[in-house]
C-alpha cells in the first residue's frame, strides 16, 4: 500500500514549457485535490476532484489545468511555466470530505 | 479573508517538556473539522489529529491532543513530553461544511501559515 505518489520529485522548467505532475493513489479515494506551498504560506488549493471524470477550480487555478480520467490518476498540468509558479507541489487524498493524505511533494522551479 | 490564523512564526521547546501551539479559526458555519499536520524537513506532510465541530471532546491522538475551544473559535495543538523527532512545521487546517469555498464543494481544506516547532536537547 504506497499511498500517495507523485512523480517526479523535481523537476527544472524554462519559462513557456509545459509539463505535467501525475498523482496516483491506491487508498480507492474519491476526492484528490492539487496544492501548492510557497515560503512562509501554508497550502493553497489549486484545483480538485470529487470522482472520477470530474474537476473543479481551487482558491489558485490560473494557469494550471486538471484531469481525473481514472479514478486512482489526478494530473496537474503547467501548460506555459511562468516563474511564478515556482513552488513545491503537493497532491492529497481522502475517501470523501474526511482526512486528506498527501503525497510526497514534487519541488519546481521555472527559470 | 483569512480564516486560519497561526500567530507563533517559531517556537522553542526543550526536550521532554510539552508545548502548545495555537490556533484560531474563523468560521460561520455549524459543522466544520480541524485539522493538524505536521511538515518534518524531509518536507511530507504528516496528518496528526482531527477534531469535529460536534465532538464534545477533545481529540487525543498518543502524545498528541487538541485543545478545542469553539467559543473562542481556538484549536490549539498540544505536544507532551516533546521529543527531537517532534522539530518541524506544523500546520492547523479547517474543513468546511459549507458548500461556499471557491463556489465548490464540501471537504477543501484552508491552511494556515504554519509554526515552526524547534526542539531542544
Amino acid at each position: 500500500n504506497a499511498g500517495v505518489t507523485q512523480t517526479p520529485k523535481f523537476r527544472v522548467l524554462k519559462t513557456g514549457q509545459s509539463m505535467t505532475l501525475l498523482c496516483a493513489q491506491d487508498m480507492n479515494h474519491e476526492y484528490m485535490y492539487w496544492y501548492r506551498q510557497d515560503p512562509g504560506m501554508g497550502l493553497r488549493l489549486i484545483h480538485y476532484s470529487v470522482g472520477e471524470g470530474t474537476t473543479a477550480k481551487g482558491e489558485v487555478p490560473d494557469g494550471y489545468n486538471v484531469s481525473r480520467l481514472k479514478k486512482q490518476n489526478f494530473l496537474l498540468g503547467l501548460e506555459s511555466a511562468a516563474p511564478s509558479q515556482t513552488s513545491v507541489y503537493f497532491c492529497a487524498s481522502s475517501l470523501f470530505t474526511d482526512t486528506q493524505y498527501f503525497g510526497p511533494g514534487t519541488r519546481l522551479t521555472v527559470l | 479573508a483569512q480564516k486560519i490564523t497561526q500567530t507563533q512564526p517559531g517556537m522553542f521547546v526543550q526536550e521532554k517538556e510539552a508545548v502548545t501551539l495555537d490556533c484560531t479559526y474563523d468560521t460561520s458555519d455549524q459543522s466544520y473539522g480541524l485539522f493538524w499536520y505536521k511538515q518534518p524537513s524531509s518536507g511530507e506532510m504528516i496528518f496528526l489529529i482531527y477534531q469535529g465541530s460536534y465532538d464534545e471532546q477533545n481529540a487525543t491522538e498518543g502524545r498528541y491532543s487538541l485543545n478545542f475551544q469553539k467559543a473562542r473559535k481556538s484549536a490549539n495543538l498540544v505536544i507532551s513530553a516533546s521529543q527531537l523527532g517532534d522539530s518541524a512545521m506544523y500546520f492547523c487546517a479547517m474543513r468546511e461544511a459549507g458548500l461556499k469555498n471557491y463556489g465548490g464543494s464540501q471537504g477543501n481544506l484552508i491552511f494556515g501559515k504554519g509554526t515552526k516547532l524547534s526542539v531542544k536537547p
